[in-house]
C-alpha cells in the first residue's frame, strides 16, 4: 500500500498563476482532507470531502477550490495564486470522521512569489 | 471555532528522561488525536483517543473529556522522539489543530 500520496512535492508559482495539487489514497477511505501548515503553526483545514462527489468548506477555504470526482483522488486548486498562499499543504484521509484515525501524505511545499 | 491550546510550546529533554505534554480544548469533542511531525515534516498518527487511556510502547495518552484536556506521556525519551507533537480535535463539524509542542531530545 502506498497510503496517501501527493503530487507535486514542491512548486513555485508567480502571483496570479493557477495550479492543481493532487492527492491520492489507496485505503478505500471515504473521507479526505486538505490542510495548510504555516511556519510555527498547526494545521488548518481548507476543505474536506465526505465521499465521491461531495465537498465541504473547512476553516480557511477562501482562494481554494476542490473536487472529488473519484473516491481515491482529492484535488485542490488555486485559481489565482497569492503570496499569502505560500505554505505547506497536506492531504489526509480517514475511514470516517469519528472513530478512525487520519492518515497524512508527505506534503507539498508551495511558494508564491 | 473551538480553541485548542498545547503546553509547553517547547521542550528540551536529555535522552532517557520522561515528559508530559498537555492539550486543552474549549468545547466538547467527538474525536481527539495526537500526531508526531518528524523533522522531515511527515505527520504520523500516535493515538486516536476521545476519552480514556491508551498505551503504545513508550508512549501513552489520557483524555478526560469532561474536563476538556488530554495528556501525552513520553517515557525514556530517545533522540528519534524529536519533532513537533500536535493534538487535533473534532467538535462535530471539522478538525482543529493545536499549535504543537516542539520536543528536542539531546543525547
Amino acid at each position: 500500500n502506498a497510503g496517501v500520496t501527493q503530487t507535486p512535492k514542491f512548486r513555485v508559482l508567480k502571483t496570479g498563476q493557477s495550479m492543481t495539487l493532487l492527492c491520492a489514497q489507496d485505503m478505500n477511505h471515504e473521507y479526505m482532507y486538505w490542510y495548510r501548515q504555516d511556519p510555527g503553526m498547526g494545521l488548518r483545514l481548507i476543505h474536506y470531502s465526505v465521499g465521491e462527489g461531495t465537498t465541504a468548506k473547512g476553516e480557511v477555504p477562501d482562494g481554494y477550490n476542490v473536487s472529488r470526482l473519484k473516491k481515491q483522488n482529492f484535488l485542490l486548486g488555486l485559481e489565482s495564486a497569492a503570496p499569502s498562499q505560500t505554505s505547506v499543504y497536506f492531504c489526509a484521509s480517514s475511514y470516517a470522521l469519528v472513530g478512525y484515525e487520519q492518515y497524512f501524505g508527505p506534503g507539498t511545499r508551495l511558494t508564491v512569489t | 471555532g473551538i480553541q485548542v491550546e498545547q503546553s509547553p510550546p517547547d521542550l528540551i529533554l536529555q535522552e532517557g528522561a520522561n515528559s508530559t505534554l498537555r492539550c486543552n480544548f474549549s468545547d466538547s469533542v467527538n474525536n481527539l488525536q495526537w500526531f508526531h511531525q518528524n523533522p522531515w515534516g511527515q505527520l504520523i498518527n500516535l493515538f486516536y483517543i476521545p476519552s480514556g487511556t491508551k498505551q503504545n510502547g513508550r508512549l501513552s495518552a489520557t483524555t478526560v473529556a469532561t474536563e476538556r484536556y488530554s495528556l501525552l506521556y513520553i517515557s525514556s525519551s530517545q533522540t528519534t522522539d524529536s519533532g513537533v507533537y500536535f493534538c487535533a480535535v473534532f467538535p462535530g463539524n471539522q478538525f482543529y489543530f493545536g499549535t504543537g509542542t516542539s520536543l528536542t531530545v539531546i543525547p
